[in-house]
């Protein structure tokens, strides 16, 4: 069974980027990464989805290597408004159900 | 656009008493709809998933059941509540794939006493 492993907090400042970086040793071959942004007492808001390589969108990049246990989600000129908790998302498809295992979640923290 | 509600947005119930949790989703047809718990300072917990009306999977056993009557409708229910029950319950939609983007409701945060 999949199982992603992220740090449990992070500080930057703002302007800076800011890399975190997901493990999913156990990844089934057609499994999607996917990353969400939650702020306290919201549901989480997607950010940006891959499969391999690099993707980029208007507020992040996904870094994923090839052997794709790992992945890294760049956050270019933090602001303070980035403050947030930050998950990781891979799927498992191999069992009679297909699991979605999230990760513990980065708290990540912006000071000025 | 698309849009989903939760209700209620909080809860407070005794052990023991039943529990029904509703989510409705508008704009979309025949979305993904998920059910996710959230301890407090945790990460979430997928709790159960649904491709289609009447399809319910469930991803961790326990006294929560789920259905979904109609296409946009989807109803977390327990017949007795534990206090580990305790959390904010989080309702998702999402086209496509199981597990591609899902759209989050606002939450229900409910307090088992």
């Amino acid at each position: 069974l999949a199982k992603t492993t992220q740090p449990i907090s992070m500080d930057s400042y703002e302007g800076q980027e800011v890399n975190i970086t997901c493990s999913h040793n156990n990844i089934a071959t057609n499994d999607y990464i996917t990353w969400y942004q939650q702020f306290p007492s919201q549901g989480p808001r997607f950010i940006i989805q891959g499969y391999k390589t690099k993707v980029t969108n208007e507020v992040a990049s996904l870094f994923i290597p090839a052997d794709r246990k790992s992945s890294t989600l760049s956050l270019p000129r933090v602001s303070l408004s980035d403050t947030a908790v930050y998950y990781c998302l891979v799927g498992d498809n191999r069992g009679n159900n297909y699991q979605l295992i999230w990760g513990a979640g980065t708290k990540l923290i912006i000071k000025p | 656009s698309q849009t989903i509600h939760q209700w209620p947005a909080t809860l407070v119930q005794p052990v023991g008493s039943p529990l029904s949790l509703e989510c409705t989703v508008e704009g979309t047809s025949n979305p993904n709809l998920y059910w996710y718990r959230q301890a407090a300072g945790r990460g979430l917990q997928l709790l159960f998933y649904s491709v289609g009306i009447g399809q319910i999977s469930s991803e961790v056993p326990q006294n929560l059941s789920a259905s979904r009557p109609q296409d946009r409708q989807f109803i977390l229910s327990s017949k007795k509540l534990l206090l580990s029950d305790s959390g904010f319950y989080l309702c998702a939609w999402g086209a496509g794939v199981i597990g591609g983007e899902q759209f989050f409701g606002p939450g229900t945060r409910l307090t088992v006493l």
